[in-house]
């Protein structure tokens, strides 16, 4: 079973406005993760957030972290035409030593010119 | 650095047959993992890997099998293709934990 869920499904933007997308998980992490998938794609890495962080930054990219509601949010500001893609949540957690990364079902942005 | 390759990037099998997914990196990164991804699906895990010699399985591991001879190659093999394992496979590999992954192109197979 998947461990993030993110929020909404999809979501249609104008250029320049932000975009706010959310990530649920079940269980207790080590970090989160989001990555992006351009249609066709591979996946990139975009953040890691530790589960002893609360906010960080990367350039035009936000992400907060709540432990105690097991979400997070990734926030895109000045939103362009090349932020189109799906963003996937990814969760890492520590189970028997071993580390798995369990995403999330993407939420596909599309921001129109 | 190349960083992580796959091949082929395309496949089509018939039903019961077997085949092999090549993944390699050049990164000298210990994790490695093997994703499936569907249609309005996100990605599901299937086999992965701590180090050579290593490896484990995912959520959806049944009808695949992977060995990890080399830090550098995770190969992905099916054992009697299905049409329920059509869909597109992504290798990926990272340093270690608190790092993120680093995705191949993925190899995009179709069962008969």
């Amino acid at each position: 079973s998947q461990q993030g869920e993110e929020d909404p499904q999809a979501l249609s933007i104008q250029e320049g406005e932000n975009a706010t997308m959310n990530c649920s998980y079940k269980t207790s992490i080590n970090n989160l993760q989001w990555y992006r998938q351009n249609s066709g794609r591979g996946l990139v890495h975009l953040i890691l957030i530790r589960s002893n962080e609360r906010e960080k930054h990367s350039g035009r990219l936000r992400v907060t972290l709540d432990t105690s509601k097991k979400s997070s949010s990734l926030l895109i500001t000045a939103s362009r035409a090349a932020d189109t893609a799906s963003y996937f949540c990814a969760t890492d957690g520590s189970i028997q030593g071993a580390q798995k990364l369990v995403f999330g079902q993407g939420t596909r942005l599309t921001i129109n010119p | 650095n190349a960083g992580v390759t796959q091949t082929p990037k395309f496949q089509v099998l018939k039903t019961g047959q077997s085949m092999t997914l090549q993944c390699a990196q050049d990164m000298n990164h210990e994790y490695m993992s093997w994703y499936r991804q569907d249609p309005g699906m996100g990605l599901r895990l299937i086999h992965y890997s701590v180090g050579a010699g290593i490896t484990d399985q995912g959520e959806v591991p049944n009808g695949y099998n992977v060995s990890r001879s080399t830090t550098e190659d995770f190969p992905l093999r099916l054992l009697s293709a299905a049409p329920s394992q059509t869909s597109v496979y992504f290798c990926a590999s990272r340093v270690g934990t608190d790092y993120g992954y680093t995705f191949g192109s993925g190899t995009r197979l179709t069962v008969v």
